[in-house]
């Protein structure tokens, strides 16, 4: 079956400990992003990448850092500097840049720091 | 401020009701407007809207968009328990080029269903 996983699910860490969430897609889409959501916000988007080896800041990205070394692959670290890290976290993915191309979302990641 | 206002943030209807949820945008450069819907946990795209008083159908959902008056609207005939999700609008920007720039989030409108 074709999509995007997450993983884990649920990820508990301490203050001042830098974590990495995991996404992969399989569908051979080319473009992948990472979006934060919090109660009473809308989607905050993170980064985003639309080729191997490149990727661009979205509108909240500080305190996190990503890399695109496979296609497949778009893990995203949220770094001690990261304020405010307790969130939900999706991963997305689409043939191309969207919203021209429609974007897949995976079941994401709830981060919570203590 | 570029922003994108759901309503209501949050409603509960019967099974068989009909239910209209609407999406008003302010928005620079506009150049397209979608709607989501979130189970749980991954949001599922429903709708594209790009020009206005075009209807967009799938099943008993259906979308319009009116670029003058800047808003959309989800339509839920004979709503379902399967409905009872929160219900995402997106309005993509695009840069003076034409390029995509950003998708720009509403806060969700949650939807529940009673039997």
């Amino acid at each position: 079956d074709g999509g995007i996983t997450q993983s884990p699910k649920y990820l508990f860490r301490k203050e001042g400990q830098n974590v990495t969430l995991s996404c992969e897609q399989n569908l051979n889409h080319d473009a992948m992003y990472w979006y934060r959501q919090d109660p009473g916000q809308g989607l905050r988007l993170i980064y985003y990448s639309q080729i191997v080896n490149d990727f661009q800041k979205g509108d909240i990205a500080e305190g996190y850092s990503v890399s695109r070394e496979k296609k497949e692959s778009f893990p995203l670290t949220v770094t001690s500097a990261q304020k405010n890290p307790t969130a939900f976290y999706l991963c997305a993915s689409s043939m191309g840049l969207a919203p021209t191309y429609e974007q897949y979302f995976g079941p994401g990641t709830r981060l919570t720091v203590t | 401020e570029d922003k994108v206002v759901q309503s209501p943030l949050s409603l509960v209807v019967h099974e068989g009701d009909t239910v209209t949820l609407n999406c008003s945008y302010e928005v620079t450069n506009f150049r397209s407007l979608l709607w989501y819907k979130q189970e749980k946990k991954a949001p599922t795209f429903l709708f594209m809207l790009t020009s206005s008083g075009i209807e967009k159908k799938s099943g008993r959902l259906s979308s319009i968009l009116d670029k003058k008056e800047l808003f959309s609207i989800l339509n839920i005939t004979a709503t379902q328990t399967g409905d009872s999700a929160v219900y995402l609008c997106a309005v993509a920007e695009e840069d003076n080029a034409g390029n995509n720039r950003k998708l720009i989030w509403g806060l969700g409108t949650s939807l529940g269903v009673n039997p």
